[in-house]
């Protein structure tokens, strides 16, 4: 299976400190995704990272690639409650039909007031 | 504001039923994606469609699962006969191909009885 896997499985944090949610994948990507499912809705994309970026930034998120260590970290600083939801990252990888992206189990992430 | 749609949100029927599921892409978007998440599973790709052709449908169990894009407006998933494991939901994605982000729609959650 390319399906790559995020770690922690479970994250529980007080408002106001940082998240940290890591992703290990299988292949050699053309780019690696983040994305945010609430509960009972659809996935939304959050941040994407091209092969050839370390790290990238949007808002209160980083994002950093080691592509030789094939692996992924996604942070949200300055936590909020609305930020309960489950992370996903996604691969695209080298090879496969462009678009097509193989999605982790995701990270359960619960900021508590 | 542009958004993927589903229809139904929710079904709920009984096991050798048809169950026919709807996406509307986004206008333009011209890649479409199917993929079931469950708690086991996690998020798997059932099937997807670029300029309304098959691209992929490895993914799907061909003897009760069908894709369509009939036209560039509408996809459908269709499961026949239904079967209790097929209780899931069932999310539509779009993408426009040179893009690499997807948006997704807001599910069907089906329930087989």
């Amino acid at each position: 299976s390319q399906q790559g896997e995020e770690d922690p499985q479970a994250l529980s944090i007080q408002e106001g400190e940082n998240a940290t949610m890591n992703c290990s994948y299988k292949t050699s990507i053309n780019n690696l995704q983040w994305y945010r499912q609430n509960s009972g809705r659809g996935l939304v994309h959050l941040i994407l990272i091209r092969s050839n970026e370390r790290e990238k930034h949007s808002g209160r998120l980083r994002v950093t690639l080691d592509t030789s260590k094939k692996s992924s970290s996604l942070l949200i600083t300055a936590s909020r409650a609305a930020d309960t939801a489950s992370y996903f990252c996604a691969e695209e990888s080298r090879g496969s039909t462009l678009g097509r992206l193989y999605f982790g189990r995701g990270t359960q992430l619960t900021v508590w007031p | 504001d542009a958004r993927v749609t589903q229809t139904p949100r929710h079904k709920v029927t009984e096991m050798g039923q048809e169950v026919t599921m709807r996406c509307q892409p986004i206008l333009g978007h011209n890649t479409v994606f199917w993929y079931r998440q469950t708690m086991m599973q996690g998020l798997e790709l059932l099937a997807y469609f670029r300029n309304r052709a098959p691209l992929d449908d490895s993914g799907m169990p061909k003897d009760r699962f069908s894709a369509e894009m009939p036209d560039a407006t509408l996809a459908t998933l269709k499961i026949q006969p239904s079967e209790p494991r097929d209780s899931a939901v069932y999310f539509c994605a779009a993408g426009t191909g040179g893009l690499e982000t997807q948006y997704f729609g807001p599910g069907t959650r089906l329930l087989v009885l």
